[in-house]
């Protein structure tokens, strides 16, 4: 089955600057590929996706990569604010029917003053 | 439209006892959803519905268990509740296949 790899884990950033977050996985017939911000006590909110056929997709400060070939894609924050602190969850989903999505751990993003 | 929603918000049971979630999902979506995430790790995997029928299910014991109406909401039903059943449960809907994924604000179940 699918596995999904997240690094780092804890990530510390000045504010303004940009943070890089890191997924892997296992399954080559992974074709959609979310990211979801976790806020403390706040549900998981949606993002930004990216489907296989895409390589780079990217929204005002966020952005994501995708390289299929190395089985990996990974989240980019521009210009980091206070407000982008949160826990941050790729996720993979397989292409066959019966697999759901597959998280990685998170990564606990802190934008510091 | 409405989003995810789950209840209750809050749950407080003994152990040993029976707890049941509910989850209704957006309007149109087909598939549900459930995770279970202890406090400050991450999502992990519990069931997974599709137009009725359990689809999937995480590395979980059997009692955890649930189902999907006719009209695509969910219960998750959690049997002999043990003190590290304590943790938000995360319902998300989709429309199936490989589409968005959006999540309810959860039940925090406390296990006492």
């Amino acid at each position: 089955g699918e596995n999904v790899e997240q690094h780092p884990s804890t990530l510390s950033v000045q504010e303004g600057d940009s943070a890089v977050i890191k997924c892997t996985y296992s399954d080559s017939a992974s074709n959609y590929f979310p990211w979801y911000k976790q806020e403390l006590g706040k549900r998981p909110q949606l993002i930004i996706d990216i489907r296989s056929n895409v390589g780079e997709k990217k929204d005002q400060r966020i952005a994501v990569t995708l390289n299929k070939t190395a089985k990996h894609f990974s989240l980019h924050i521009t210009e980091t604010q206070p407000e982008d602190s949160a826990v941050y969850f790729c996720a993979a989903s397989p292409r066959a029917y019966g697999q759901n999505f597959v998280f990685g751990p998170g990564t606990r993003l802190s934008v510091l003053p | 439209e409405a989003g995810v929603t789950q209840s209750p918000t809050h749950l407080i049971k003994t152990r040993g006892q029976q707890a049941t979630l509910r989850c209704s999902p957006i309007s149109g979506h087909t598939s549900v959803y459930w995770y279970q995430q202890a406090l400050g790790l991450g999502l992990q995997f519990l069931l997974w519905y599709d137009e009725g029928e359990e689809r999937n299910r995480g590395n979980f014991p059997p009692r955890f268990s649930g189902r999907q109406f006719p009209n695509y909401s969910s219960e998750l039903n959690v049997n002999a509740l043990e003190l590290e059943d304590s943790a938000l449960y995360l319902c998300a809907s989709s429309r199936g296949g490989n589409t968005e994924a959006f999540f309810g604000q959860g039940t925090r179940l406390t296990v006492v």
